[in-house]
């Protein structure tokens, strides 16, 4: 079946810094990919999307590239802030017979932005 | 403004009761979905509905019920039979022909 695996967390950064949270998953055809952030307390926000190889999604300073030669949707952002802390999830849609719409996710990548 | 509520946002049940939460979307969107987030973990899917008075099973659905009678409503009940029913859930939805969906605030449930 389909699967997401994301990297370990907890990712702690200072202000300003890079981030990169790796995201690979497993899935036959050719799904769509999406991040999600979690503020504590709330549900999910759509972060970005991208629905075919090579789509580039992109939302509030954050990029992803959906790879497919290496099934990969690697999140990055150049310049963290402290209002980015939030968890962070990888998830794919494989809408082909009775499975319309059902997200697959990954287990949350926790980020803490220190000042 | 449209979006989706969920309520209540904190619900306390003892064991071996049943508890409903509640879903509503005016979102005119299609299709409807509960999920379950347990700590460190992802979120699994419970039920989710397409149209009015269809719905499937989701991973988990044993210990869950569910029912869709009006397009802006997807009640969920955790039965008894659930044994480990702390967790918080999350309803979500989405229209017939995008598979992005959007997320309500969630309910967060504690067994006493």
């Amino acid at each position: 079946g389909d699967s997401v695996t994301q990297m370990e967390g907890p990712v702690t950064l200072s202000e300003e810094a890079f981030l990169t949270i790796n995201c690979t998953y497993t899935a036959t055809g050719y799904p769509s990919l999406f991040w999600y952030v979690q503020y504590p307390g709330e549900g999910l926000q759509l972060l970005l999307k991208a629905t075919k190889a090579d789509d580039k999604g992109s939302n509030k300073g954050f990029e992803a590239t959906y790879r497919k030669e290496t099934t990969s949707f690697h999140l990055e952002k150049g310049s963290v802030q402290v209002s980015d802390s939030a968890v962070y999830f990888c998830a794919l849609s494989n809408a082909g017979g009775t499975s319309y719409g059902k997200l697959t996710f990954g287990q949350g990548t926790i980020l803490t932005v220190h000042p | 403004d449209g979006g989706i509520t969920q309520s209540p946002k904190y619900l306390f049940r003892k064991e071996g009761q049943n508890v409903t939460l509640s879903c509503e979307q005016n979102l005119n969107h299609d299709a409807m979905y509960w999920y379950r987030q347990d700590p460190g973990q992802g979120l699994r899917l419970i039920y989710y509905s397409q149209i009015v008075n269809d719905f499937q099973k989701g991973d988990i659905a044993e210990g869950y019920s569910v029912s869709r009678e009006k397009k802006e409503s997807f009640p969920l009940t955790v039965t008894s039979a659930q044994k480990n029913p702390t967790a918080f859930y999350l309803c979500a939805s989405s229209i017939a022909t995008s598979d992005t969906q959007y997320f309500g605030p969630g309910t967060r449930l504690t067994v006493l």
